[in-house]
């Protein structure tokens, strides 16, 4: 069974900080492992991915998370936060064929002027 | 850029009432997902195609639900006799046979009064 953790439900920063989202994941076999974005009142987007190559990982927007095995963590980061980047994200743990994504809570980002 | 499209976006109905939902996948995606989001919450897997084929359904999925790809190419999600349990946000997502990422639609919003 797989299950994801994001260790905090919101999170507040201001313009021009850093950002660090937390995902902790539980799997019992090599997982993929994604985080999704999700403005007010539109679909997910994908952020970045890890399918077992490079363990830091680039997406889009600035943003990178980085895949640590001995922690089952994969948190996301992004070295200076713009206001368009308040939303919700989302970290997801899959099985290999990809069928299975497991969704975590999720964590509201607002980033203060 | 034809994404995942869904139709309708919204919808309120009384309940028990039925409701239908479609999706349309990215036209080459051999897989549908279908997924049920509610407030505060990550989405929850409900169930997914491989073509034409229904390979899994959650437990999630009571049998007032039932899904449909008759020709492996749209989906619908039908929900008979509503509850105001049923209120939330339906997600359909799809991907390639061979690829793990899920390309997610914008979702239909549903509210049982």
């Amino acid at each position: 069974a797989q299950s994801v953790t994001q260790l905090d439900s919101h999170v507040s920063v201001s313009e021009g900080t850093p950002v660090l989202l937390r995902c902790n994941y539980s799997s019992s076999y090599s997982p993929s492992l994604f985080w999704y974005v999700q403005h007010p009142n539109k679909g997910l987007q994908l952020l970045l991915k890890y399918t077992s190559a490079a363990t830091l990982v680039k997406g889009i927007n600035g943003f990178e998370a980085e895949f640590k095995k001995s922690e089952t963590s994969f948190h996301l980061t992004k070295p200076s936060a713009h206001m368009s980047d308040a939303a919700e994200y989302f970290c997801v743990v899959s099985d290999d064929y990809g069928q299975n994504f497991v969704f975590g809570p999720g964590t509201r980002l607002s980033v203060l002027p | 850029d034809t994404g995942v499209s869904q139709d309708p976006r919204h919808k309120i109905t009384k309940r028990g009432q039925n409701v239908t939902f479609r999706c349309d996948p990215i036209s080459e995606h051999n897989r549908l997902y279908w997924y049920r989001q509610t407030l505060g919450q990550g989405p929850e897997f409900l169930t997914y195609f491989q073509n034409e084929a229904q390979l899994e359904k959650s437990r999630l999925l009571s049998d007032r639900f039932s899904a449909e790809r008759p020709k492996g190419s749209f989906s619908t999600l039908e929900i008979q006799r509503t509850e105001q349990g049923d209120s939330a946000m339906y997600l359909c997502a799809s991907s390639l046979l061979q690829a793990i990422t899920q390309y997610f639609g914008p979702g239909t919003r549903l509210t049982v009064l």
